[in-house]
């Protein structure tokens, strides 16, 4: 079945450590995004991918950096400068075709700094 | 910039009641969607409403689209606690691709 896949689910980080999330979809999907969820919170956009080889920045984007070297994957990196990187973060794909049929969600990464 | 409000923010309700749940949006747009959180879990679709006036129901959620008005209703008949959960609706406004806007969600409490 198609899907996206987000490792690990539960992650910590020591102070001054960059992690990375992994997100892999088997979609065939061109869209990739990566949001952030905190307790009561909606969700607020970290970057977003189009296609291969290129991403854009959401709305906030500081401390974070992501590639995206193939469809299938786009990880996302949190960096030490990432002040307060505890949270819940989501990876999601969708079709560039316009259609309009939303999101599919992975199912998360509850980070957590220690 | 796009803001999309829902309200209410939490809504406690008792079992076999009737309720809604309403998303404003700020700018022009006819693509909305509705999710479904539950605790500690990733969001799931429930609805895509592609065009003004479209209406869409599965079992006792109903979901409608007034884009002239630029408000979305998410309707609970008879309110179940499996229906217990935080609900999100979203706005595109992009066309040609995706990226949406979420609401801050509003959390349904069902009690029996």
């Amino acid at each position: 079945d198609g899907g996206i896949t987000q490792s690990p689910k539960y992650l910590f980080r020591k102070e001054g450590q960059n992690v990375t999330l992994s997100c892999e979809q088997n979609l065939n999907h061109d869209a990739m995004y990566w949001y952030r969820q905190d307790p009561g919170q909606g969700l607020r956009l970290i970057y977003y991918s189009q296609i291969v080889n290129d991403f854009q920045k959401g709305d906030i984007a500081e401390g974070y950096s992501v590639s995206r070297e193939k469809k299938e994957s786009f990880p996302l990196t949190v960096t030490s400068a990432q002040k307060n990187p505890t949270a819940f973060y989501l990876c999601a794909s969708s079709e560039n075709s316009g259609t309009g049929v939303g999101y599919t969600f992975g199912s998360g990464t509850r980070l957590t700094v220690v | 910039e796009l803001k999309v409000e829902q309200n209410p923010l939490f809504l406690s309700m008792q079992e076999g009641k009737n309720y809604t749940i309403y998303c404003n949006y700020s700018t022009t747009s006819d693509r909305l969607y509705w999710y479904r959180q539950d605790p500690g879990k990733s969001l799931e679709s429930l609805f895509v409403l592609l065009s003004n006036g479209a209406v869409k129901q599965e079992g006792r959620l109903m979901a409608s689209l007034d884009t002239k008005a630029r408000l979305s209703t998410l309707h609970i008949t008879a309110a179940v606690h499996d229906l217990s959960a935080t609900y999100f609706c979203a706005v595109d406004t992009t066309g040609g691709y995706q990226k949406v806007t979420f609401g801050i969600g509003t959390k349904l409490q069902v009690i029996p």
